[in-house]
């Protein structure tokens, strides 16, 4: 199993630019997630999904879209970028009451990071 | 109310040690309580978890102890080691909720040799 893999690992932008960050996992689950990280801040959710088709949204999701056409893959479009998406977003997926204990039952399984800079 | 607050912000033990970190939250309706250890460059891993029905729950050297009165709870690190340097997060989340995780703002931990 690769686990939840993310494309790609760095990329610079351009102020007003789109881009998408793709996310996938292989392990059938069918919770994902993405956050962004901020120096200092923690984890943010953006967007989730219970399921293929099924999306929401998180925290802070101004200037995001996302869609789930199917369970392997979670993509996160940026629209216009702006420098305040500078950040590292991470992708995690999860399959509740799939742990091996009560207390790992939303383990969730988070990619190696997307590290994006808009200038 | 969705709020978890993380001290310190970082912390420096010698080896051996105990490391600690304090997490406190507002919500009353959280009902699972991970922290997550996270190393330079890489994403953020499930290190221990525990639900407000007990008090603390110990895996291998690391232990949560959980005051629901007082809505806190806190990792302990028992016998730090330097293998132990990283980024420490406490979440909260509502099982009912999609299990969302609200993370605390992160502990950078130095366990000195």
């Amino acid at each position: 199993n690769a686990g939840v893999t993310q494309t790609p690992k760095f990329r610079i932008l351009k102020i007003g630019q789109s881009m998408t960050l793709q996310c996938a996992q292989d392990m059938n689950h069918n919770y994902m997630y993405w956050y962004r990280q901020d120096p200092g801040m923690g984890l943010k959710l953006i967007y989730y999904s219970v399921g293929a088709g099924i999306t929401d949204k998180g925290e802070v999701p101004n200037g995001y879209n996302v869609s789930r056409s199917t369970t392997e893959d979670f993509p996160l479009r940026l629209e216009l970028a702006a420098p305040s998406q500078t950040s590292v977003y991470f992708c995690a997926s999860s399959y509740p009451k799939g742990g091996r204990s009560p207390f790992r039952d939303n383990e969730q399984f988070f990619g190696p990071g997307t590290r994006l800079t808009v200038l | 109310q969705q709020q978890v607050k993380q001290s310190p912000q970082s912390l420096i033990v010698q080896k051996g040690g105990i490391s600690i970190i304090n997490c406190a939250y507002e919500n009353t309706a959280f009902d699972y309580f991970p922290w997550y250890q996270q190393f330079p460059g890489k994403g953020p891993a499930l290190l221990i978890a525990i639900r407000p029905d007990v008090s603390e729950k110990k895996e291998g050297r690391f232990t949560i102890s959980f005051n629901k009165s007082a809505k806190q709870f806190s990792l302990h690190i028992m016998d730090s080691q330097p293998g132990d340097s990283a980024t420490y997060f406490c979440a909260a989340s509502r099982m009912d909720s999609s299990y969302k995780l609200i993370f605390g703002s992160g502990t950078r931990l130095l366990v000195r040799p």
